[in-house]
């Protein structure tokens, strides 16, 4: 079983839709979360990143994480076409630096005009 | 500013033979990290050098090795080539390694190696 395990998709909204991408994880040392965005054929860009419980905010895009539940959330607000890419959510443990991170599968969205 | 530069950006290989793919981090960023990406699946951690020395190494066989430069820039390479070594090959670069700290700055990837294994 892996680390982290991310919503498969593909998901495919209209725009303007709320988007909710989702992760577990089981390592409970995982402290750091992060979410990135990859269009394709790109490297991975990221998007926000998280240390432990809580909620961050940031334009469009909140980021929750829960660690009671080992469970973390990207949501999009007011999706855009250019939204449109491979959605990757990351973690890493205390005492590492973000260069060592274990990461989901990745969810592919489509934000359609 | 250049963002992280990795050569070549595609190549082809035949099985058994070695590759050597290389990554030019950020100016200034110390730390580089690689991480193999195949098709469908996340990136899967390799290996972090920071100031020239191994600070980190995931789970895959000694067929893989890199090495870190004075200037920073970095070297992966793969000997004796599988089929399954097909994927994309991923280097990061970030400003420092403080493991006190955990990743409180941020990490930026370079575009990335395909490697095709024929």
């Amino acid at each position: 079983q892996k680390e982290v395990e991310q919503d498969p998709g593909p998901l495919s909204v209209p725009e303007g839709a709320i988007v909710s991408l989702n992760c577990t994880y089981s390592n409970s040392a995982f402290q750091y979360f992060m979410w990135y965005r990859q269009y394709s054929r790109k490297g991975p860009e990221l998007l926000m990143y998280t240390y432990s419980s809580g909620n961050k905010e940031d334009g469009r895009f909140t980021a929750q994480v829960d660690k009671s539940s080992k469970y973390i959330s990207l949501f999009i607000r007011d999706s855009q076409p250019s939204d449109s890419a491979t959605y990757l959510c990351a973690m890493s443990t205390l005492g590492t630096n973000a260069g060592k991170s274990t990461f989901g599968d990745g969810t592919t969205l489509t934000v359609k005009p | 500013d250049a963002g992280v530069t990795q050569s070549p950006t595609h190549l082809i290989k035949t099985r058994g033979q070695q590759v050597t793919l290389r990554c030019s981090p950020i100016s200034g960023h110390k730390s580089v990290s690689w991480y193999q990406q195949v098709l469908g699946q996340g990136p899967q951690f390799i290996f972090q050098y920071y100031e020239k020395e191994e600070r980190g190494r995931g789970n895959f066989p000694d067929r893989f090795s890199a090495r870190q430069f004075p200037n920073y820039s970095s070297e992966l390479n793969v000997n004796a080539l599988l089929l399954g070594d097909s994927a994309l090959y991923l280097c990061a670069s970030s400003l420092e390694f403080d493991p006190r700290t955990g990743p409180g700055n941020t990490i930026y990837f370079g575009e990335g190696s395909w490697l095709t294994v024929v």
